[in-house]
């Protein structure tokens, strides 16, 4: 069974600053990854994918990924109190079994 | 966007008593999910579906079941319910391959 690390399990960060935050999968045949972000007591959205290897920006949201160490890496910058949430990732192996396994996510607090 | 809706929305069940959790779909997605989220465990998954008539054993599906009698429909029945079992509910559809999940509102259910 795959499993989706991430790092940190929490993170603070100043408002105007930079948001890191990390994963990784345990299974070598991971070809998709996602980066959902939940707010407190809603449901999970998609944030951003990445399928291939290199690095993908929308807005302030940064994601990059690399297959060979099956690491997917998610930046914030200018970061705003809205953007605390908890960031969930998740991966999936193609073809056949349509079943993506999440990790236990990152919470992240911007303060003003 | 994909418009997923759960019933019902909060439920106190007892011990011991059967409860069902309804998820409806308009968008025609082959794939629905059921999840439950606890603090320190993330997203866990419960049972899915590639279509009606199908249902398939998620990462935990002790103690529950699951039912697709339409394309738009799937419910997760505890036949038997226990406190264990207390948590937040998602349902989630997707297309397929390279699934992006997208969820409900969620249920939160309470085992007396």
């Amino acid at each position: 069974q795959q499993k989706v690390q991430q790092s940190p399990e929490s993170l603070i960060v100043p408002e105007g600053g930079m948001a890191s935050l990390n994963c990784t999968s345990s299974d070598r045949n991971v070809d998709y990854f996602w980066w959902y972000r939940q707010h407190s007591g809603k449901s999970p959205k998609m944030l951003m994918s990445i399928f291939s290897n290199g690095e993908k920006e929308e807005g302030r949201f940064t994601v990059h990924l690399n297959k060979a160490s099956l690491h997917t890496s998610l930046h914030i910058r200018d970061s705003q109190p809205s953007d605390s949430a908890l960031y969930l990732c998740a991966a999936q192996i193609s073809g056949g079994n349509y079943k993506p396994t999440f990790g236990k996510g990152t919470s992240l607090v911007v303060h003003p | 966007e994909a418009a997923v809706t759960q019933s019902p929305r909060n439920k106190v069940a007892v011990t011991g008593g059967k409860v069902t959790l309804s998820c409806n779909q308009t968008n025609n997605h082959n794939n629905m999910y059921w999840y439950r989220q606890d603090t320190g465990h993330g997203l866990r998954l419960i049972h899915y579906s590639y279509g009606a008539g199908s249902t398939e054993k998620g990462d935990i599906p002790d103690g529950y079941k699951a039912s697709r009698p339409s394309q738009e429909n799937f419910s997760l029945i505890l036949e038997l319910a226990t406190p264990s079992q207390t948590s937040v509910y998602f349902c989630a559809s997707g297309v397929g391959d390279q699934d992006t999940q997208y969820f409900g509102p969620g249920t939160r259910l309470l085992v007396l």
